[in-house]
C-alpha cells in the first residue's frame, strides 16, 4: 500500500531553477527518505531524514520534514540536466523494516 | 565495491510457466528487501529478510510468490504459475543492517513480461 501521495506528480523546469517536491504520509514514522531513480535503473538513496529532525542539506539537496502535518520537501537547487529523474519520497515505520513509497514526481530540466 | 546485482535483467514468459529471480546483495549487508515496481500500484514493498529468515513478508501478493535466502546472502524470488498481472520490475534491495537509520541500496531490477 502506498503511504501517501507526492506532489506534483510532474515538474518541468530550466535548468538553473530550483524544483521542489512535496511528500505527505499518513502515518507515524521512525525516518524518511528520498530517493532518485534513472529510467530503467534501480532507485538511489538521496538523504535521509529523522523524525526529530526538521531540516537536513546535502550538497544542492535540502529537505524539510514536519511531523505535525505528515509532510516532507525536497529542494534542488541550481538544478541542471543531469537532475532529471523521478524522485520517490519512502517512510520507514519500523526502524528498518520495510519502506513505504509514494507515487513519484517525475523532474524534467531541460538545458 | 559492488553494488547490489539482480538476474536476469529482462524476462518474458508465458503464463502459467514459473520464474525466479536472483538477488546478489552487497557484502555484508544483513538485511536484504524486495519491491515491485508497476505502473498501476507504483513501488509496493514484497518482502524483507534478516540473515536467513524473513520476519515480514506482509507484502506478497499470493501463495503464488516466495522466497528464500541462504547463507545470508543471496535470495530468490519465486513466482509460480504466473500471471499477466505479475508483469512488473522486481527491485530488490540491500542495507548494512536493519535499524540504525541504513538507507537501502537497489539493484536495477528484474523486468518481468508475462505474455
Amino acid at each position: 500500500s502506498q503511504q501517501g501521495e507526492e506532489d506534483p506528480q510532474a515538474l518541468s523546469i530550466q535548468e538553473g531553477e530550483n524544483a521542489t517536491m512535496n511528500c505527505s504520509y499518513k502515518t507515524s514514522i521512525n525516518n524518511l527518505q528520498w530517493y532518485r531513480q534513472n529510467s530503467g535503473r534501480g532507485l538511489v538513496h538521496l538523504i535521509l531524514i529523522r523524525s526529530n529532525e526538521r531540516e537536513k542539506h546535502s550538497g544542492r539537496l535540502r529537505v524539510t520534514l514536519d511531523t505535525s502535518k505528515k509532510s516532507s520537501s525536497l529542494l534542488i537547487t541550481a538544478s541542471r540536466a543531469a537532475d532529471t529523474a523521478s524522485y520517490f519520497c519512502a517512510t520507514d515505520e519500523n526502524q528498518g523494516g520495510k519502506l513505504i513509497f509514494g507515487q513519484g514526481t517525475e523532474l524534467s530540466v531541460k538545458p | 565495491g559492488a553494488g547490489v546485482s539482480q538476474s536476469p535483467s529482462n524476462k518474458v514468459t508465458e503464463k502459467g510457466k514459473d520464474v525466479e529471480l536472483r538477488c546478489d546483495p552487497i557484502s555484508g549487508h544483513t538485511a536484504l528487501y524486495w519491491y515491485r515496481q508497476s505502473l498501476g500500484q507504483g513501488l509496493e514493498f514484497l518482502i524483507y529478510f534478516q540473515g536467513n529468515s524473513a520476519p515480514d513478508k506482509s507484502g506478497l501478493p499470493s501463495d503464488r510468490f516466495s522466497a528464500e535466502r541462504t547463507g545470508g546472502s543471496v535470495s530468490t524470488l519465486t513466482i509460480q504459475r504466473t500471471q499477466q498481472e505479475d508483469s512488473a520490475v522486481y527491485l530488490c534491495a540491500s542495507s548494512y543492517d536493519r535499524g540504525l537509520d541504513q538507507p537501502q541500496h537497489f539493484g536495477d531490477g528484474t523486468r518481468l513480461s508475462i505474455l
